[in-house]
């Protein structure tokens, strides 16, 4: 079975940052990439970025570059990501998402990271 | 960045009834067009890839169409378990991009 299980949800502080992480089981994890997507509060998704943990390639969204950085460990399946310089606008329910190396069909989804900035 | 229009924001239909919701993609994603369902507190899961292809275990009263550059998502005989937020995701080219949701209800 596949799973994606993310790590808790955290509180923290404008400016500071915070690191994610993504663990893969159920299926190779070299064998797909992996996906980010941000839902802010009652909004709909944005496509963060996604990183191809095999040769450890990444591609953003222009609006993420700066904020978001992408990471693999093939060595324990596991993907991550680091948002910096936190602001509200960073408030959010963060996603992995496992995609298809060469369709980027997103078809297997973690349960999200609420991620809540304030001091 | 391809846009994604996707109609209607809202919908409230009967059970057993027929639905339909549409993206319409601003340049051509060919077949890169999948569907979501996202209920409260959850995350999305996948109903259609492909435009038209069933994913694993989702009923077939779920359909996905194309014309041109218009996506539909159809829904035979709506059920109560059907409620929550449709979205469409065009995964033809970076940045990948989502419609802004339908949100389902059942009246």
């Amino acid at each position: 079975e596949v799973k994606l299980q993310q790590s808790g949800d955290e509180l923290v502080r404008p400016g500071a940052s915070v690191k994610m992480s993504c663990k893969a089981s159920g299926y190779t994890f070299t064998d797909y990439a992996m996906h980010w997507v941000k839902q802010s509060p009652g909004q709909g998704l944005e496509w963060i970025g996604t990183i191809i943990p095999l040769i450890d390639t990444t591609s953003y969204n222009q609006k993420f570059k700066g904020k978001a950085t992408l990471t693999a460990d093939k060595s324990s399946n596991t993907a991550y990501m680091e948002l910096s310089r936190l602001t509200s606008e960073d408030s959010a329910v963060y996603y992995c998402a496992r995609g298809d190396y060469s369709s980027y069909i997103l078809d297997y989804w973690g349960q999200g990271v609420m991620v809540t900035v304030s001091s | 960045d391809i846009q994604m229009t996707q109609s209607p924001a809202s919908l409230s239909a009967s059970l057993e009834e027929i639905v339909t919701i549409t993206c319409q993609a601003s340049q051509d994603i060919g077949n890169y067009l999948s569907w979501y369902q996202q209920k409260p507190g959850k995350s999305p899961q996948l109903l259609i890839h492909s435009a038209t292809s069933l994913a694993d275990g989702v009923p077939s009263r779920f359909s996905g169409s194309r014309s041109g550059t218009q996506y539909s998502l159809k829904i035979n005989r709506l059920q109560v378990e059907d409620t929550g937020i449709y979205y469409c995701l065009q995964h033809y080219s970076a940045p990948l991009t989502f419609g802004s949701g339908t949100k389902l209800e059942i009246k």
